[in-house]
């Protein structure tokens, strides 16, 4: 079946250091990939997506390349702030043997910056 | 501003009594999900509908749990009778499948259930 594997946490930056959360998957054919943020007490919020092979998807100062040699999808950021201090999870989704096209999430990995 | 919205926000109860949690997926989405997360299983999927017929529920408890859309623009999830161990955040997600792949889910703000 499917699934996401992601660092564990906590990771520990200050600010302005540079992020790599490493999020690789388990997954037949081509799926979608996603990267969630969820803020103290929020719901998750799509950070930024990739739909096939090479893609990179960017917001906010994150990038994840879509990288299907490696089954990777990890999270990067050049310098981070207090504020991004959330807890950051990866996800896929595909249509599976039943055509299940629901999100398989990763654990999670909580960030904390330091200022 | 679309949102998925979710009531309530909060709920303690006692053991053994009946939840029931809300959710308003937004208009035009045809899924919606519901998911549990708790510091110890993380983010569990519990059902999703999708043109709000049932396609997954076997992550759900079935003798305690139901979920149900009685109408598009309602979704809820139901707990009876409750137990501690259901202590968890709730959350309702839609989103729209187009072809083969889901666009997106945005999540509602979810319901922090407390089971005493």
């Amino acid at each position: 079946g499917n699934s996401v594997t992601q660092m564990e946490g906590p990771v520990t930056l200050s600010e302005e250091a540079f992020l790599t959360i490493n999020c690789t998957y388990t997954a037949t054919g081509y799926p979608s990939l996603f990267w969630y943020v969820q803020y103290p007490g929020e719901g998750l919020q799509l950070l930024l997506k990739a739909t096939k092979a090479d893609d990179k998807g960017s917001n906010k100062g994150f990038e994840a390349t879509y990288r299907k040699e490696t089954t990777s999808f990890h999270l990067e950021k050049g310098s981070v702030q207090v504020s991004d201090s959330a807890v950051y999870f990866c996800a896929l989704t595909k249509v599976g043997d039943t055509g299940r096209r629901a999100l398989t999430f990763g654990s999670g990995t909580r960030l904390q910056v330091q200022p | 501003d679309a949102r998925v919205t979710q009531t309530p926000r909060h709920k303690v109860t006692e053991m053994g009594q009946e939840v029931t949690m809300r959710c308003q997926p937004i208009l035009g989405h045809n899924t919606v999900f519901w998911y549990r997360q708790t510091m110890m299983q993380g983010l569990e999927l519990l059902a999703y509908f999708r043109n709000r017929a049932p396609l997954d529920d076997s992550g759900m408890p079935k003798d305690r749990f139901s979920a149900e859309m009685p109408d598009a623009t309602l979704a809820t999830l139901k707990i009876q009778p409750s137990e501690p161990r259901d202590s968890a955040v709730y959350f309702c997600a839609s989103g729209l499948v187009l072809g083969q792949g889901l666009t997106e889910a945005f999540f509602g703000q979810g319901t922090r259930l407390t089971v005493v």
